[in-house]
């Protein structure tokens, strides 16, 4: 019965290095959803798959930022050359579907921060 | 594009009392549903309510209710017999019909219960 989990909890890295967040969604929920949430900010979609396809991926702000969700479970958000502005808690959530019937879980989030 | 406003960044209340969180949106469509959220500070997103724009009548949740007035675009939460545990962030959140579970987020209300 475990909920929506991610990984690293914190993240630590320099200005310019790669970084890979990784979500463990429910078991059997199909929809997968990565928001940004800066300090003292409401989230931000980014981007959000169904299966193991990017559904939308209108929320990601620059080519730096990619996901994947190669066997339709877990999800990994890459991004690339990190800068200081990327600093926040990216959250996941999953849902069994991507229908209003199906509310999301979300997990605790992954907090970046780019020295 | 979609807009959620929350007007209130802090407030507190008297454990035991009520309390009433604002929330105003912004949208052309006519078709969407609205949300309610809880951040504790443990960081999960938790739902606490949702109201499809469709229905006239106002969502209940035990100590939770909502006062949706369409034509004024307001979604306003109300918080009845307010207990310690209740304290934490609350967003206010919007999403078109049909829109795969992606959700617009206001920037969140700051709520104290104090004993």
């Amino acid at each position: 019965g475990a909920g929506v989990s991610q990984t690293p909890s914190n993240k630590v890295t320099e200005k310019g290095k790669y970084v890979e967040l990784r979500c463990d969604p429910i078991s059997g929920h199909t929809a997968l959803y990565w928001y940004r949430q800066s300090l003292g900010q409401g989230p931000e979609f980014l981007i959000y798959f169904q299966g193991t396809g990017a559904a939308d991926d209108s929320g990601l702000p620059n080519d730096r930022f990619f996901a994947v969700r190669p066997e339709g479970s877990v999800s990994t958000l890459k991004i690339q050359r990190t800068e200081r502005g990327d600093s926040a808690m990216y959250l996941c959530a999953s849902s069994l579907d991507s229908s209003y019937n199906s509310p999301l879980h979300f997990g605790n989030g992954t907090r970046l921060t780019v020295t | 594009a979609q807009t959620v406003t929350q007007s209130q960044p802090e407030m507190s209340v008297q454990e035991a009392e009520t309390v009433t969180l604002s929330c105003t949106y912004d949208t052309s469509e006519s078709n969407y549903y609205l949300f309610w959220y809880k951040q504790p500070p443990s960081r999960q997103m938790i739902l606490v309510i949702r109201q499809e724009a469709y229905k006239q009548q106002n969502a209940t949740e035990n100590r939770f209710s909502v006062n949706f007035q369409k034509a004024a675009k307001s979604f306003s939460l109300k918080i009845s017999d307010s207990q310690l545990g209740d304290t934490a962030m609350y967003f206010c959140a919007f999403m078109l019909y049909n829109a795969g579970n992606m959700l617009t987020f206001g920037g969140g209300t700051r709520l104290m219960v104090k004993p």
